[in-house]
Parts: C-alpha cells; structure tokens; sequence
C-alpha cells in the first residue's frame, strides 16, 4: 500500500530533550515536506526537500532540523524542544513538479512540557 | 506576498442539500489551486485541483470547484451534502519564489464542515 508513515504518532517530552520525528514514504517520491498545523493557523510548512541532499527552509524553519540521506526518509529533527513547539506534525510527499498533489502521513501529535 | 485565505471557520448545512466552502487567494503569475480534507486523526488527502484548462473541475466523493479569475476565487461545491462529508477542509495554493522550479504550498486555516442529518 502507499503510504507516508509518520513515527511516533504521539510524543510527549520535555523541554531542552532531544528529539526526532521519522518520516518514510514508499512511493519513490523526489518531494517532501514537513508541516504543523495549529488552531487557527492551518499548515504551515517548516522545511521541504527536492530530492536527496536538497533541503530549504519554509515558513517556521526554526528551532528545526532536517535531513535527506536517502530518498524515503526525511526525518524531522528537534535538538532542543520548546513549549512553543506544541503541535501536531505532518509529513507530505510527492512527485516532483508543481501539479502534483502532495500524500500525507497521519501526524505526529508533540506535547513539549 | 502569497496567501490564501478561507472566510469561514465553520460551514454547516443540511444533508441533501448542496454545500459551498469557500477560498480565495493571491499570487503572483498563475495558480494551482488545490483542495484536501482532513478527517480526524488523519492526514490530509487530496480532493481535486485546477492547473488550467475549464474553470471547473471534479474530483473524489463528488465535489467540483470553480475557479474564478476575476474575483480570484476557488470554491469548493458539492450538489447534495452528506453526513460523511463532515470533515476540515483546506485550501492550498503553490506559489512560485526563489526561483523554485517546483515552488512552496501555501494552505488556508481551513473550514470545519458539517452536515446535520
């Protein structure tokens, strides 16, 4: 089955603990992308990547990581969690070029106490 | 600077009749407009997108949308509602910057609709 897969599906930690957000997708897709989403706000994007070794920031790169080692995997990375950092997590991939709908992973829900 | 922006938080209608969500959006150069639902605890799945061509398109579970140039809209319809289709929906708009060949997605805040039985 195609899918985004999105590991853990719920986090929670304290503030300054190291952490990291694993995104795997089995569709042999160039693009992908990590979103939050929060009330009010809707989705906003924190990095994308083209393709492997191509990451680029989005809108609230902040106090993010990000890396593409391989063209599956797009971990999401937190090296020093903040409360503000409370939200629910969304992976996205697709084929490259701007027509292409995105496929999205379930979410990751992260509580930073 | 790019934006979409849905002016309702909340739709609700009556199961059987037809619904709207509405979306409009500011870009610079040409659109793709797109629409995804989110159901709870899921990720989003897409609905149905313009790129060009007729200005209305049809997508999954019978919804369609129009785009309208002029008034820079892209609203989201269904002829006759149903309780299932209860669910937050998105708009989503990809822009070009940076000299980006594939460009950033822009989302709305989403609209919540529901469909009383």
């Amino acid at each position: 089955e195609a899918q985004v897969t999105q590991n853990p599906r719920y986090l929670i930690t304290v503030t300054g603990k190291k952490l990291t957000v694993t995104c795997s997708q089995n569709m042999n897709h160039e693009y992908m992308s990590w979103y939050r989403q929060d009330p009010g706000l809707g989705l906003r994007q924190i990095y994308y990547s083209m393709n492997v070794e191509v990451t680029d920031k989005g809108d609230v790169p902040e106090g993010y990581k990000v890396s593409r080692k391989e063209k599956r995997n797009f971990p999401l990375i937190l090296e020093s969690p903040s409360p503000n950092q409370t939200s629910l997590y969304f992976c996205a991939s697709s084929f490259a070029g701007a027509v292409q709908p995105q496929h999205f992973g379930d979410g990751t829900r992260l509580s930073i106490l | 600077a790019q934006s979409v922006a849905q002016p309702e938080d909340q739709v609700n209608v009556a199961e059987g009749n037809p619904l709207t969500v509405k979306c409009t959006y500011s870009v610079s150069g040409n659109p793709y407009l797109f629409w995804y639902v989110q159901y709870p605890n899921r990720g989003l799945q897409f609905l149905l997108k313009y790129i060009t061509g007729d200005n209305l398109v049809k997508g999954s579970y019978g919804f369609e949308a129009e785009f309208n140039k002029s008034q820079t809209s892209f609203h989201l319809k269904k002829p006759s509602a149903l309780v299932s289709d209860s669910a937050l929906y998105f708009c989503a708009v990809r822009s070009w910057d940076r000299g980006s060949t594939l460009g950033r997605l822009y989302f709305g805040r989403g609209t919540q609709l529901t469909v009383w039985p």
